[in-house]
């Protein structure tokens, strides 16, 4: 079965820092998203993204996000300055473009930020 | 707004024995559901999903679950519990059409003992 992947498994970063966190996601599929999971919580959605622009974002995604998709393979989540409650493991996701929304959603294994 | 509650934070089972976990949803419209599994270092994997017809569905690994809709639950069951079924179990509703996101309910840990 194709598979999302996310890079790296764990980051580590000091609280002010900017991160990265890297997917790539399978190839044919059109519809990105990432979701995050704080410790012991439900995961969360934070944003959606198609045809190169964001198409929902939930409240936890301010101004301290952005997302990018920078060279048609890999899909990237910034955080400009981090802050401890930004410690989370966080999923990227992608479907294909289909009619039935959620057909399948397909997750990578998440990476997990923990801020000091 | 939609919701997803899942009211057992963790449960343990015998290898062997059969499993429910529970899922209650709260949705405008109709709902599509699905249950995940999350292994210890893993991604989330679809288990199952449903949005009509039959109102039992079976998935992956021998699971099941039904939706009710009087009660609003879409409960997961397997009749007998492996050891490697030990995970973390999502459940999850979404719209069918549009482009809206999924919504998690907090997860159930499921522990096997021997």
């Amino acid at each position: 079965e194709p598979e999302v992947t996310q890079t790296p498994s764990h980051q580590v970063t000091q609280m002010g820092q900017e991160v990265i966190l890297r997917c790539v996601p399978i190839s044919n599929h059109l519809y990105f998203y990432w979701y995050r999971q704080i410790l012991g919580q439900k995961v969360e959605f934070l944003v959606s993204f198609y045809n190169n622009e964001i198409s929902e974002k939930s409240e936890i995604f301010d101004d301290q996000f952005s997302v990018e998709r920078p060279d048609g393979s890999n899909f990237t989540l910034k955080i400009r300055s981090t802050k401890l409650e930004d410690s989370a493991m966080y999923f990227c996701a992608s479907r294909q473009d289909s009619a039935l929304t959620n057909e399948k959603l397909f997750f990578g294994s998440g990476t997990q930020l923990s801020v000091l | 707004a939609q919701s997803v509650t899942q009211p057992d934070i963790h449960i343990t089972v015998s290898e062997g024995a059969s499993l429910e976990l529970r899922c209650n949803y709260s949705y405008g419209a109709t709902p599509y559901l699905f249950w995940y599994v999350q292994s210890p270092g893993q991604g989330l994997q679809l288990l199952l999903k449903y949005f009509s017809g039959d109102t039992l569905v079976q998935g992956i690994k021998g699971f099941e679950a039904e939706f009710k809709r009087s009660q609003s639950s879409f409960n997961l069951r397997k009749p007998s519990v492996h050891w490697s079924d030990a995970a973390e179990y999502f459940c999850a509703v979404g719209a069918l059409f549009g482009n809206e996101k999924l919504t998690f309910g907090t997860g159930t840990r499921l522990t096997i003992i021997p």
